[in-house]
Protein backbone atom coordinates (compact mmCIF):
# COMPACT_ATOMS: atom_id res chain seq x y z
CA UNK A 1 0.00 0.00 0.00
CA UNK A 2 1.16 3.45 -0.98
CA UNK A 3 2.09 6.01 1.74
CA UNK A 4 -0.21 8.75 0.56
CA UNK A 5 -2.85 7.59 -2.51
CA UNK A 6 -4.81 9.86 -4.41
CA UNK A 7 -6.89 9.82 -7.22
CA UNK A 8 -4.68 10.02 -10.34
CA UNK A 9 -8.03 11.57 -12.54
CA UNK A 10 -7.81 13.43 -14.91
CA UNK A 11 -10.84 15.32 -13.62
CA UNK A 12 -12.19 17.28 -16.56
CA UNK A 13 -14.03 20.43 -15.28
CA UNK A 14 -16.04 23.10 -17.09
CA UNK A 15 -14.85 26.96 -16.16
CA UNK A 16 -16.31 28.05 -12.38
CA UNK A 17 -16.55 23.93 -11.59
CA UNK A 18 -16.51 23.11 -8.21
CA UNK A 19 -13.66 20.01 -7.87
CA UNK A 20 -12.89 18.15 -4.93
CA UNK A 21 -10.11 15.75 -4.66
CA UNK A 22 -9.28 13.31 -1.82
CA UNK A 23 -6.34 11.92 -0.38
CA UNK A 24 -5.78 9.13 2.22
CA UNK A 25 -2.49 8.78 4.56
CA UNK A 26 -0.90 5.32 6.04
CA UNK A 27 1.08 6.92 8.64
CA UNK A 28 -0.50 7.85 12.08
CA UNK A 29 2.18 9.84 13.27
CA UNK A 30 2.35 11.92 9.87
CA UNK A 31 3.17 15.57 11.73
CA UNK A 32 2.01 17.83 8.67
CA UNK A 33 0.03 18.26 5.35
CA UNK A 34 -0.02 20.17 2.45
CA UNK A 35 -1.23 20.32 -0.88
CA UNK A 36 1.26 21.23 -3.85
CA UNK A 37 0.41 22.35 -7.27
CA UNK A 38 2.95 21.18 -10.15
CA UNK A 39 2.49 22.29 -13.77
CA UNK A 40 3.52 20.31 -16.92
CA UNK A 41 7.46 19.57 -16.67
CA UNK A 42 7.82 22.24 -14.03
CA UNK A 43 8.77 21.95 -10.32
CA UNK A 44 5.96 21.33 -7.36
CA UNK A 45 4.86 24.39 -5.71
CA UNK A 46 3.32 24.51 -2.44
CA UNK A 47 -0.26 25.47 -2.48
CA UNK A 48 -1.63 25.76 1.09
CA UNK A 49 -0.62 23.74 4.27
CA UNK A 50 -3.94 21.65 5.59
CA UNK A 51 -5.09 22.01 9.39
CA UNK A 52 -7.63 20.06 11.28
CA UNK A 53 -9.66 23.00 11.58
CA UNK A 54 -9.86 23.57 7.65
CA UNK A 55 -7.98 26.52 6.04
CA UNK A 56 -9.26 28.54 3.27
CA UNK A 57 -7.06 30.61 1.07
CA UNK A 58 -9.61 32.17 -1.76
CA UNK A 59 -11.20 29.71 -4.01
CA UNK A 60 -9.19 27.15 -2.04
CA UNK A 61 -10.13 25.09 0.95
CA UNK A 62 -8.52 22.45 2.49
CA UNK A 63 -9.40 19.79 5.10
CA UNK A 64 -7.63 17.17 7.10
CA UNK A 65 -9.15 14.60 9.28
CA UNK A 66 -6.67 12.79 11.56
CA UNK A 67 -8.91 10.06 12.38
CA UNK A 68 -9.90 9.04 9.15
CA UNK A 69 -6.35 10.07 7.56
CA UNK A 70 -8.03 11.97 5.39
CA UNK A 71 -6.87 15.20 3.85
CA UNK A 72 -9.11 17.26 0.61
CA UNK A 73 -8.90 20.05 -1.46
CA UNK A 74 -12.19 22.01 -2.72
CA UNK A 75 -11.50 24.27 -5.52
CA UNK A 76 -14.81 26.89 -6.31
CA UNK A 77 -15.02 28.91 -9.36
CA UNK A 78 -12.03 26.84 -11.23
CA UNK A 79 -10.42 29.06 -13.79
CA UNK A 80 -8.44 27.71 -17.02
CA UNK A 81 -5.08 28.53 -14.97
CA UNK A 82 -6.27 26.18 -12.17
CA UNK A 83 -5.08 23.14 -14.61
CA UNK A 84 -2.31 21.50 -13.32
CA UNK A 85 -1.10 18.44 -11.18
CA UNK A 86 -2.06 18.61 -7.63
CA UNK A 87 0.23 16.67 -4.86
CA UNK A 88 -1.22 15.71 -1.65
CA UNK A 89 1.86 15.68 0.33
CA UNK A 90 2.50 14.41 4.33
CA UNK A 91 5.60 15.07 6.44
CA UNK A 92 7.10 12.84 8.77
CA UNK A 93 9.58 12.50 10.88
CA UNK A 94 12.05 14.97 10.64
CA UNK A 95 11.51 16.83 7.42
CA UNK A 96 10.78 14.55 5.11
CA UNK A 97 7.66 14.70 3.21
CA UNK A 98 5.92 12.19 1.46
CA UNK A 99 4.17 13.07 -1.95
CA UNK A 100 0.95 11.20 -3.39
CA UNK A 101 1.23 10.47 -7.12
CA UNK A 102 -0.98 13.31 -7.84
CA UNK A 103 -4.42 14.18 -9.06
CA UNK A 104 -4.93 15.77 -12.80
CA UNK A 105 -6.92 18.80 -13.16
CA UNK A 106 -7.88 19.90 -16.31
CA UNK A 107 -10.67 22.71 -16.79
CA UNK A 108 -12.49 23.61 -19.95
CA UNK A 109 -13.92 26.77 -21.56
CA UNK B 1 20.31 33.65 -5.96
CA UNK B 2 16.55 34.29 -5.46
CA UNK B 3 16.07 30.46 -5.59
CA UNK B 4 17.08 27.13 -5.91
CA UNK B 5 19.64 26.52 -8.86
CA UNK B 6 20.21 22.95 -10.21
CA UNK B 7 22.51 22.21 -13.26
CA UNK B 8 22.34 20.89 -15.79
CA UNK B 9 19.12 20.99 -16.44
CA UNK B 10 19.10 18.33 -18.87
CA UNK B 11 21.58 15.22 -18.93
CA UNK B 12 22.05 12.32 -21.07
CA UNK B 13 24.64 9.66 -20.49
CA UNK B 14 25.32 6.81 -21.61
CA UNK B 15 24.54 3.52 -19.71
CA UNK B 16 27.14 2.85 -17.15
CA UNK B 17 28.83 5.50 -17.16
CA UNK B 18 29.06 8.32 -14.02
CA UNK B 19 27.06 12.01 -13.44
CA UNK B 20 27.02 14.64 -11.14
CA UNK B 21 24.10 16.48 -10.69
CA UNK B 22 24.51 20.14 -8.76
CA UNK B 23 21.82 22.15 -6.02
CA UNK B 24 22.32 25.70 -5.31
CA UNK B 25 19.65 26.29 -2.19
CA UNK B 26 18.49 29.78 -1.52
CA UNK B 27 20.98 31.49 0.37
CA UNK B 28 20.71 30.95 4.07
CA UNK B 29 18.74 28.02 3.76
CA UNK B 30 20.26 25.40 6.28
CA UNK B 31 18.33 22.51 5.41
CA UNK B 32 18.38 20.51 1.58
CA UNK B 33 16.63 17.87 0.39
CA UNK B 34 16.96 15.42 -3.51
CA UNK B 35 14.05 14.10 -4.67
CA UNK B 36 13.45 11.66 -7.61
CA UNK B 37 10.39 12.16 -10.07
CA UNK B 38 9.55 9.44 -12.50
CA UNK B 39 7.09 9.69 -15.13
CA UNK B 40 3.24 9.94 -13.79
CA UNK B 41 4.32 9.68 -9.89
CA UNK B 42 5.05 12.03 -6.81
CA UNK B 43 8.61 13.15 -6.31
CA UNK B 44 10.27 10.25 -4.69
CA UNK B 45 12.87 11.52 -1.06
CA UNK B 46 16.47 10.46 -1.75
CA UNK B 47 18.17 12.47 1.61
CA UNK B 48 17.97 14.94 3.22
CA UNK B 49 20.84 17.45 4.51
CA UNK B 50 21.40 19.30 7.42
CA UNK B 51 24.07 21.60 7.25
CA UNK B 52 27.10 20.03 5.82
CA UNK B 53 25.88 16.34 7.27
CA UNK B 54 23.15 14.22 5.81
CA UNK B 55 20.39 13.76 8.50
CA UNK B 56 18.54 11.15 6.26
CA UNK B 57 19.75 9.30 3.44
CA UNK B 58 17.50 6.27 4.02
CA UNK B 59 15.80 7.39 -0.03
CA UNK B 60 19.04 6.70 -1.71
CA UNK B 61 17.70 3.44 -3.82
CA UNK B 62 21.30 1.69 -3.81
CA UNK B 63 25.09 2.56 -3.45
CA UNK B 64 25.35 3.46 -6.84
CA UNK B 65 24.09 7.10 -5.52
CA UNK B 66 25.55 9.24 -3.07
CA UNK B 67 25.34 13.06 -2.12
CA UNK B 68 27.53 15.61 -0.86
CA UNK B 69 27.34 18.41 1.05
CA UNK B 70 30.49 19.60 2.09
CA UNK B 71 30.61 23.58 3.01
CA UNK B 72 27.06 23.66 3.75
CA UNK B 73 25.70 24.87 0.92
CA UNK B 74 25.86 23.35 -2.39
CA UNK B 75 24.85 19.94 -3.08
CA UNK B 76 26.05 17.42 -5.69
CA UNK B 77 24.14 14.09 -6.31
CA UNK B 78 26.49 11.75 -7.62
CA UNK B 79 25.25 8.57 -9.61
CA UNK B 80 27.55 5.89 -10.53
CA UNK B 81 27.49 3.33 -13.28
CA UNK B 82 24.02 4.72 -14.31
CA UNK B 83 20.96 2.33 -15.46
CA UNK B 84 18.42 2.93 -18.01
CA UNK B 85 15.63 2.81 -14.26
CA UNK B 86 17.49 6.02 -13.16
CA UNK B 87 16.34 7.95 -15.71
CA UNK B 88 13.81 10.52 -14.17
CA UNK B 89 14.11 14.26 -13.16
CA UNK B 90 16.17 14.67 -9.88
CA UNK B 91 14.98 18.02 -8.20
CA UNK B 92 16.64 20.00 -4.97
CA UNK B 93 14.64 21.85 -2.32
CA UNK B 94 15.85 24.01 0.29
CA UNK B 95 14.13 25.28 3.64
CA UNK B 96 15.17 27.87 6.41
CA UNK B 97 15.84 25.56 9.00
CA UNK B 98 14.79 22.09 10.57
CA UNK B 99 11.23 21.75 12.09
CA UNK B 100 9.97 24.59 9.58
CA UNK B 101 6.29 23.11 7.61
CA UNK B 102 4.60 26.09 7.63
CA UNK B 103 6.37 27.17 4.26
CA UNK B 104 6.99 24.18 3.32
CA UNK B 105 10.14 23.59 0.91
CA UNK B 106 11.17 25.64 -1.88
CA UNK B 107 11.99 23.48 -5.37
CA UNK B 108 14.52 23.95 -8.09
CA UNK B 109 12.80 23.30 -11.63
CA UNK B 110 15.32 20.08 -11.77
CA UNK B 111 18.04 18.15 -13.85
CA UNK B 112 16.19 16.12 -16.42
CA UNK B 113 18.39 12.98 -16.23
CA UNK B 114 18.32 10.22 -19.15
CA UNK B 115 19.95 7.37 -19.55
CA UNK B 116 20.41 5.22 -23.01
Amino acid sequence: RKEVEQDPGPFNVPEGATVAFNCTYSNSASQSFFWYRQDCRKEPKLLMSVYSSGNEDGRFTAQLNRASQYISLLIRDSKLSDSATYLCVVQEYGNKLVFGAGTILRVKS
Amino acid sequence: GAGVSQTPSNKVTEKGKYVELRCDPISGHTALYWYRQSLGQGPEFLIYFQGTGAADDSGLPNDRFFAVRPEGSVSTLKIQRTERGDSAVYLCASSSNAGDSYDGYTFGSGTRLTVV
